[in-house]
């Protein structure tokens, strides 16, 4: 079965410092994979995906993410954190399924501070 | 930007009753999904649409809810019969032919 795992929690950095929020997945075939942000009760907006190409993608925001095929991990990433990035990311993976639903991670607090 | 939009934004209501959650998606996409989010918990999986018709459902859809596309902008989700632990943000998602999936800001679902 498809699995998405985000190991932290929560993920704090300063102002100004490089972020990374790291996500691994367990698919069978190629992985179609998501990252989404969700700032306090509102509803996930997409960031980025990787569907095939360049193992380093990138979204909206200023937001990269590396593929790894072998570690199996999708990180999240950007050079120059700002107190606005501040919110829940989620990792997602699509299902192998026809319908295509997501499958999504536990999700990762991301704390910027000034 | 087109976007998906919900209705109601909060919706409180008595064990027992039904409610229906509302839905527009992005105009030109063809498939709808619905997520549930319980409280400090992941996103998870209900049901997907597609064609006027149910494509897939997880285990948490059983016979109390129900999904409709009535015309052709709205896309609703119905239960029967709240329970305690419906309590949950819904949201709407849609897609066009390219894989991500577009979320509406959810509807916050009470029940008491």
């Amino acid at each position: 079965a498809q699995s998405v795992a985000q190991p932290e929690d929560q993920v704090n950095v300063a102002e100004g410092n490089p972020l990374t929020v790291k996500c691994t997945y367990s698919v069978s075939g190629n992985p179609y994979l998501f990252w989404y942000v969700q700032y306090p009760n509102r509803g996930l907006q997409f960031l980025l995906k990787y569907i095939t190409g360049d193992n380093l993608v990138k979204g909206s925001y200023g937001f990269e993410a590396e593929f790894n095929k072998s570690q199996t991990s999708f990180h999240l990433k950007k050079p120059s954190a700002l107190v606005s990035d501040s919110a829940l990311y989620f990792c997602a993976v699509r299902d192998s399924s026809n319908t295509g639903k997501l499958i999504f991670g536990q999700g990762t607090t991301l704390q910027v501070k000034p | 930007e087109p976007e998906v939009t919900q209705t109601p934004s909060h919706q409180v209501t008595q064990m027992g009753q039904e409610v229906i959650l509302r839905c527009v998606p992005i105009s030109n996409h063809l498939y709808f999904y619905w997520y549930r989010q319980i409280l400090g918990q992941k996103v998870e999986f209900l049901v997907s649409f597609y064609n006027n018709e149910i494509s897939e459902k997880s285990e948490i859809f059983d016979d109390q809810f129900s999904v409709e596309r009535p015309d052709g902008s709205n896309f609703t989700l119905k239960i029967r019969s709240t329970k305690l632990e419906d309590s949950a943000m819904y949201f709407c998602a849609s897609r066009a032919a390219t894989y991500e999936q577009y979320f509406g800001p959810g509807t916050r679902l009470t029940v008491t």
